[in-house]
């Protein structure tokens, strides 16, 4: 099983729809969960980090399931800015120090 | 204003040469990493730095050399010996205990 995995898209989706992306991850003892923003030819940008009880930022909500090793990001009435590359990134406390695993992304394309 | 900075932006090299990407940082960080991103992958941790005159090889570090000499400074060394060196260069820097990493603009580098 890969690290963490999530589907590639892309999602095509109209402005103002709701769209959801889910990501997978196989180590059960990370802690930290982030989802990192990426635009074409651009370095990632930290969209939000995700908590146990569910958080939300503006549009955005990020939910995280550690039973199931499976975490959410849930934008709502997508606007044309929105479009970029999600990335899914989770820590490896087996490695020393402080390691971030990388999903290969989920492309989204906002249009009008 | 802090940030971090990459320099060239871009880099072309003929096989065989050895080249060094220049990161710098001016958010007062301890930790330093240097990630590769390929087309459609995601991010591959080459090698990692918690503190001055320390560092740990990441995943794919053959064929990579780094220093440490300044807290603010992390260079990465493209050395001849990597085979497949054309990819997109990525140096990050964190807060030591706090898993959220922030990137430079990156380097692409390509062999000619």
């Amino acid at each position: 099983r890969k690290e963490v995995e999530q589907d590639p898209g892309p999602f095509n989706v109209p402005e103002g729809a709701t769209v959801a992306f889910n990501c997978t991850y196989s180590n059960s003892a990370s802690q930290s969960f982030f989802w990192y923003r990426q635009d074409c030819r651009k370095e990632p940008k930290l969209l939000m980090s995700v908590y146990s009880s569910g958080n939300e930022d503006g549009r955005f909500t990020a939910q995280l399931n550690r039973a199931s090793q499976y975490i959410s990001l849930l934008i709502r009435d997508s606007k044309l800015s929105d479009s970029a590359t999600y990335l899914c990134v989770v820590n490896s406390p087996n490695q020393a120090g402080t390691a971030l695993i990388f999903g290969k992304g989920t492309t989204l394309s906002v249009s009008s | 204003d802090g940030g971090i900075t990459q320099s060239p932006k871009y880099l072309f090299r003929k096989e065989g040469q050895n080249v060094t990407l220049s990161c710098e940082q001016n958010l007062n960080h301890d930790a330093m990493y240097w990630y590769r991103q390929d087309p459609g992958q995601g991010l591959r941790l080459i090698y990692y730095s918690q503190i001055v005159n320390d560092f740990q090889k990441g995943d794919i570090a053959e064929g990579y050399s780094v220093s440490r000499e300044k807290k603010e400074s992390f260079p990465l060394t493209v050395t001849s010996a990597q085979k497949n060196p054309t990819a997109f260069y990525l140096c990050a820097s964190s807060i030591i205990g706090m898993d959220e990493q922030f990137f430079g603009p990156g380097t692409r580098l390509t062999v000619l």
